[in-house]
This record gives structure tokens, C-alpha cells and sequence, in this order.
């Protein structure tokens, strides 16, 4: 079954406490990517990739990193969370940025 | 910037009624459209694909105006399990990067 996968799905942590969330994919896509989405802001996206190796900013980058060295995965990182960093995040994939996207289930954050 | 508007409703229509929403963007290179669906705390889904000539899917109906530079659903008959929230995205025009409206919100009651 063609999936977007994250990891975890709800994680409550502390603020400076370095996480990471990880997202896979299993339809050879090369564009991945990462969002948050808060109420009445709607869907930003914080990192994206067009291939291995290759990753660019997208709106919100600030106090998150991102690494793409394979194709299937696209961890997100943050080292130091804080609590403005509280936000539900979505990763997507799709063959090319401008083609369907296929989004994980998402992670809920909290940051005390 | 807000590349690609929508109107955040709530849209508050009855079991049957016909509903319709508008999204505009402004880069008038863009290339593909589409609608997406969002339940509630969960991922968007892709609702259907936006085509010049416009297209239908069952009780949807999705529509573009380049001139006019929106693309529009028109949900008939609506049933309570329609109640989500309707994101447009819009792509190409020099970025390869899709750009996601902020959505719009529908409920439908009984």
C-alpha cells in the first residue's frame, strides 16, 4: 500500500529537549516535505526537498532542520523545541513538487 | 504574501443544499490545480485534480478561470459527511513548490 509514514503521532516534550520526527515514504517519490499547520494560519511549510541531498527552505525554517539522504526518508529536527514550536505537522510526498501530494497522519507536538 | 486566497467560511448549509467556493491566485503562470479535503486534526486528502475544461466527479464539479485567475468546487446535494475543510493548491508558474490556500470551511446540518 502506497503510504506516507510519521513518526511519532503524538509526543509531548520539554523545552530545549532535541527530538526528531521522522517521516518515510514507499512510492519512490522525489519531493518531500514538511508543514505545520496551526488554526486560522493553515498549512506552512517549514522545509522541502526536491531529491536526495537536496533541501530548501520553505516559510517557517526558523529552529528546524531537516536531512535527506535517502529517498524514502525526510527526518525533521528540532534541537532545541520551544514552546511556539507547539503545532500539529504534516509530511507529504509526490513525484515532482507540482504533481499529487500524499500526506503522513501527522504529529501532534506539545512543548511544556 | 498570499499567493492563493480563500475565503475561511464557516459555509453553514443543510443536508441537500448546493454549495460553492471560490480560490484565487495570483501568479498567472501557474499550472496545475487542485482541491484537497481536510477531516478534522487530520491529513489532507486529494479531492480532485482541477482541469482546464473543468471536471466532475460525482456530486463535484471543479472548475478553472485563468482570465479571471480562480478555480472553484461546486459540491450538489450535500450530505453531513461533506462537513470538512476544503483546501485549494495551485502550482507551476516558475516554483515548483505547491502552494496551499488556507482552506474553507464547510458544515453541513441536518
Amino acid at each position: 500500500e502506497a503510504q506516507v509514514t510519521q513518526n511519532p503521532r503524538y509526543l509531548i516534550t520539554v523545552t530545549g529537549k532535541k527530538l526528531t520526527v521522522t517521516c518515510s515514504q514507499n512510492m519512490n517519490h522525489e519531493y518531500m516535505s514538511w508543514y505545520r499547520q496551526d488554526p486560522g494560519l493553515g498549512l506552512r511549510q517549514i522545509y522541502y526537498s526536491m531529491n536526495v541531498e537536496v533541501t530548501d527552505k520553505g516559510d517557517v525554517p526558523e529552529g528546524y532542520k531537516v536531512s535527506r539522504k535517502e529517498k524514502r526518508n525526510f527526518p525533521l529536527i528540532l534541537e532545541s523545541p520551544s514552546p511556539n514550536q507547539t503545532s500539529l505537522y504534516f509530511c507529504a510526498s509526490s513525484r515532482q513538487g507540482m504533481n499529487i501530494q500524499y500526506f503522513g497522519a501527522g504529529t501532534r507536538l506539545s512543548v511544556l | 504574501r498570499k499567493e492563493v486566497e480563500q475565503d475561511p467560511g464557516p459555509f453553514n448549509v443543510p443536508e441537500g443544499a448546493t454549495v460553492a467556493f471560490n480560490c484565487t491566485y495570483s501568479n498567472s503562470a501557474s499550472q496545475s490545480f487542485f482541491w484537497y479535503r481536510q477531516d478534522c486534526r487530520k491529513e489532507p486528502k486529494l479531492l480532485m485534480s482541477v482541469y482546464s475544461s473543468g471536471n466532475e466527479d460525482g456530486r463535484f464539479t471543479a472548475q478553472l478561470n485563468r482570465a479571471s485567475q480562480y478555480i472553484s468546487l461546486l459540491i450538489r446535494d450535500s450530505k453531513l459527511s461533506d462537513s470538512a475543510t476544503y483546501l485549494c493548491v495551485v502550482n507551476g508558474g516558475g516554483s515548483y513548490i505547491p502552494t496551499f490556500g488556507r482552506g474553507t470551511s464547510l458544515i453541513v446540518h441536518p
